[in-house]
């Protein structure tokens, strides 16, 4: 397997403008985590997916940001309006089984850049 | 929710010394700590686990130790090598979510030779 694959790989953009952040999980996995990572704050955790479904979202900063996952294979991360504030790294994992059952495994994320 | 401190941020030592990292977690009921790696440019990996019914467990040059009662738990790695040079993260399984990872801030290690 190719691991987990986030697209694009950088993201430049104008504040006001929407972003949409893709990830593919590793086969087979029934977990999925958001993550941001920035130097003030280190890795939050965003949202995370059980068999598709959402299962805690308490991590998203507010209602410009949204995550779907609409089948097994495939996740999106959208912010809309972007801001400055938003620049960041954005991480994708998967998991086999809860964490702490397995390994998270993460894609190699997504450099957003908001100007 | 959980929440995890992570001392210190950065670390700097010479080649075939020892490095310790610190983290202290808040959810007595966490039952799970990994450690990850991230290399520049790519996403953490985890290098080694520790659960709470277990002290210490070592993994070659790395070791990790757990002290449930004063909800801390340390990375310790021997002999240090230029490729260990990176950020490491600990973390903490978040039983209110029940299967979420709760991060620290991380700790930039440098090894110079």
């Amino acid at each position: 397997d190719a691991g987990v694959i986030q697209s694009p790989r950088h993201e430049v953009t104008e504040m006001g403008q929407e972003v949409t952040l893709r990830c593919k999980p590793i086969s087979g996995h029934d977990y999925l985590f958001w993550y941001r990572q920035t130097m003030m704050r280190g890795l939050e955790l965003l949202i995370y997916f059980n068999n598709n479904v959402p299962i805690d979202d308490s991590g998203m900063p507010e209602d410009r940001f949204s995550a779907k996952m609409p089948n097994a294979s495939f996740s999106t991360l959208k912010i809309q309006p972007s801001e400055p504030r938003d620049s960041a790294v954005y991480f994708c994992a998967s998991s086999l089984r809860p964490a702490g059952d397995t390994e998270a495994f993460f894609g190699q994320g997504t450099r957003l850049t908001v100007v | 929710g959980e929440n995890v401190e992570q001392h210190p941020s950065t670390l700097s030592v010479q080649e075939g010394d020892s490095a310790v990292i610190k983290c202290t977690y808040s959810d007595s009921a966490s039952n799970y700590f990994p450690w990850y790696k991230q290399e520049l440019g790519k996403g953490p990996q985890l290098i080694i686990d520790i659960r709470s019914n277990v002290g210490e467990k070592k993994d070659q040059r790395i070791a990790v130790t757990l002290n449930k009662t004063a909800k801390h738990f340390s990375l310790h790695i021997t002999e240090t090598q230029p490729e260990d040079s990176a950020v490491y993260f600990c973390a903490a399984r978040w039983t209110q979510a029940g299967t979420a990872l709760i991060f620290g801030k991380g700790t930039t290690l440098s090894v110079s030779s």
